[in-house]
């Protein structure tokens, strides 16, 4: 089955503990996205990536990191600068250099107590 | 990219046709319009998207108005399973490089017996 695979559907953790999500795609993909989604509103672009070992920040990178050191993997680290990490977090990935649809995983809920 | 202005809720009966507007009247001429929809705590998934031509395909059809200002985007049979908040994103593309989205609040549609 192709698609995009996010770990776990919930994450619990303590305020002040860094916590690495989970993105893996099998679609070839060259691009792929973080979001984040708060209640009641629509998602916002964390980081992207348009090929390997590149990445630049979204709207609102402050707080987050990522690498994207192989094609299929992207994962995001919140880190305990983030203020309010509490969030539905959301993967995708999409081919690049034209007008293509992007995929989605089924997301992460973090929840930081 | 260009903001789009969506209307918070609608309503639609089953078996009906739904149709869902979308105002975009700052888009420029390299930008396309997409759609998705979000069930609840799932993944957004791509419906359809076009530049200026009418689209159609196996979930829905597209239409864009001649200055390309507004589209509707329209389910033609709608069914339960077609409750979901439905975003209309307008976004530019550049060889090479990742298409990202702004999504905004969305229309939430539902669809009753």
């Amino acid at each position: 089955d192709g698609g995009i695979t996010q770990s776990p559907k919930y994450l619990f953790r303590k305020e002040g503990q860094n916590v690495t999500l989970s993105c893996e795609q099998n679609l070839n993909h060259d691009a792929m996205y973080w979001y984040r989604q708060d209640p009641g509103q629509g998602l916002r672009l964390i980081y992207y990536s348009q090929i390997v070992n590149d990445f630049q920040k979204g709207d609102i990178a402050e707080g987050y990191s990522v690498s994207r050191e192989k094609k299929e993997s992207f994962p995001l680290t919140v880190t305990s600068a983030q203020k309010n990490p509490t969030a539905f977090y959301l993967c995708a990935s999409s081919a690049s250099g034209g007008a293509y649809e992007q995929y989605f995983g089924p997301g992460t809920r973090l929840t930081v107590t | 990219d260009a903001k789009t202005t969506q209307p918070p809720s609608m309503d639609c009966a089953e078996g009906r046709a739904a149709n869902l507007p979308c105002n975009h009247s700052t888009i420029s001429g390299n930008e396309y319009v997409y759609w998705y929809r979000q069930i609840h705590s799932q993944g957004p998934q791509y419906i359809i998207h076009g530049l200026k031509n009418n689209e159609t395909n196996e979930m829905a059809s597209l239409i864009i108005t001649e200055d390309r200002k507004s589209s509707t985007l329209i389910l033609p049979h709608a069914t339960l399973r077609d409750t979901a908040v439905y975003y209309c994103i307008v976004s530019s593309t550049h060889p090479g490089t990742a298409s990202k989205l702004t999504f905004g609040t969305g229309t939430r549609l539902q669809v009753t017996l």
